[in-house]
């Protein structure tokens, strides 16, 4: 059972348009921030949203992340075949002295 | 360009113990900390604990009941994790995570470690 809890799968035609959502706590998403990796079959992740809606350089800008409260989203636009992979969103957990790391358990994203 | 570098795949018997590499190029290797990540087959992600590279502070997930160990030898820019009293449910890709801030910006490869009977 992960903290954070993602649908375990979405799925979308090419071109077209997801979200993916994160569902968490006060303990987490709602006071602490979240990022967002993107792995593919049988690599390690890789970061695609920081600091709850920013990307590295090498992000295109179809990939997008907000946050409203305990709950975050990944968006992605223009889905591409490429695109098809497991997501994960995560954030620190609980108070400076005790905080840990916690992940949602992946979204599977197949493009039609 | 950030690299970070693991140790190849070990296969282990229950009750054994581990030690996975993990070495730093690219950056400053004392400035960021490393964190542990293992992902069991065809699960999710799971952090396990971290180690502030400077200082050799380190920090484990309570899940982990005091079996696990972070090391790091600055003069050769490597991590280590240490699993002991492996059990099979221990059987995952072990990754570590270069964090800056809040987010992990740079993976190794990941280790596979199998624990048989």
């Amino acid at each position: 059972q992960s903290v954070l809890t993602q649908p375990p799968s979405v799925s979308a035609a090419p071109g077209q348009k997801v979200t993916i959502s994160c569902s968490g706590s006060s303990s987490n998403i709602g006071s602490n921030a979240v990022s967002w990796y993107q792995q593919l079959p049988g690599t390690a992740p890789k970061l695609l949203i920081y600091e709850d809606n920013k990307r590295p350089s090498a992000i295109p800008d179809r990939i997008s992340g907000s946050k409203s409260g305990t709950s975050a989203t990944l968006g992605i636009t223009g889905l591409q075949t490429g695109d098809e992979a497991d997501y994960y969103c995560a954030a620190w957990d609980g108070s400076l002295s005790v905080r840990v790391w916690v992940f949602g358990g992946g979204t599977k994203l197949t493009v039609l | 360009q950030v690299q970070l570098v693991q140790s190849g795949a070990e296969v282990k018997k229950r009750g054994d113990s581990v030690k996975v590499s993990c070495k730093a190029s690219g950056y400053s290797f004392t400035n960021f900390p490393i964190h542990w990540v293992r992902q069991a087959p065809g699960q999710g992600l799971e952090w396990m604990g971290w180690i502030n590279t400077a200082t050799g502070d380190t920090r484990d997930s309570q899940k982990f009941q005091g079996r696990v160990t972070f090391t790091r030898d600055t003069s050769a820019n490597t991590a280590y994790m240490e699993l002991r009293n492996l059990r099979s449910e221990d059987t995952a890709m072990y990754f570590c995570v270069r964090l800056y801030y809040t987010s992990a910006w740079d993976w190794g490869q990941g280790t596979l470690v199998t624990v048989s009977s």
